[in-house]
């Protein structure tokens, strides 16, 4: 069973879509949890960090249950600029600070 | 002020042959982790740099060596080039080791291809 694992995708919507993604964790010991986005050929960017009470940035929110191991991303108002993969990423922070992440998944957001 | 840079951005090798890929952290960052990632797949730790050593280690062979050099700046040597090798080589910088920040900034890459 992977460490970290989402639905590849890719998810095809229209502009102005609400888009929400999911992704499941293995290891209980995780303690930090990421969202990062990354165009194509280009390097993963920190799009938000994910809290235990939830957050939100704009048109995204990122939520975490830790019972469950499962963290999702809901995007609203798609955007043609949001069209990128997507990836899950946790730290299981036993001292050392080495991301795992998911495979990530695809969107492509149409006119 | 200068985020993640690495060298060169593209590099292409023969199976057998050894290769040095390079990273300069962003500026304040003194930790340097790698990550190795394959066409549709996300990035896979390498190692993780600190204070000149190696810190953490990821599943990878011992053909996989790395070194950080006073300045911070490390490097990524791979030796007995595999076809399995080809891949984007991402290197990742992060603040401080002492405040225990785990958001990692990446460069944009080296696109190695072993034929």
């Amino acid at each position: 069973r992977k460490e970290v694992e989402q639905d590849p995708g890719p998810f095809n919507v229209p502009e102005g879509a609400t888009v929400a993604f999911n992704c499941t964790y293995s290891n209980s010991a995780s303690q930090s949890f990421f969202w990062y986005r990354q165009d194509c050929r280009k390097e993963p960017k920190l799009l938000m960090s994910v809290y235990s009470s939830g957050n939100e940035d704009g048109r995204f929110t990122a939520q975490l249950n830790r019972a469950s191991q499962y963290i999702s991303l809901l995007i609203r108002d798609s955007k043609l600029s949001d069209s990128a993969t997507y990836l899950c990423v946790v730290n299981v922070n036993t001292g050392r600070r080495a991301l795992t992440f998911g495979s990530g998944t695809r969107l492509q957001v149409q006119p | 002020d200068a985020g993640v840079t690495q060298s060169p951005t593209h590099l292409i090798k023969t199976r057998g042959q050894q290769v040095t890929l390079r990273c300069s952290p962003k500026s304040g960052h003194d930790t340097v982790s790698w990550y190795q990632q394959a066409l549709g797949q996300g990035p896979q730790f390498i190692f993780q740099y600190y204070e000149e050593e190696e810190r953490q280690r990821g599943n990878f062979p011992d053909r996989f060596s790395g070194h950080q050099f006073p300045n911070y700046s490390s490097e990524l040597n791979v030796n007995a080039l595999l076809l399995g090798d080809s891949a984007l080589y991402l290197c990742a910088s992060s603040g401080r080791w002492s405040s225990g920040s785990d958001e990692q900034f990446f460069g944009p890459g080296t696109r190695l291809t072993v034929l």
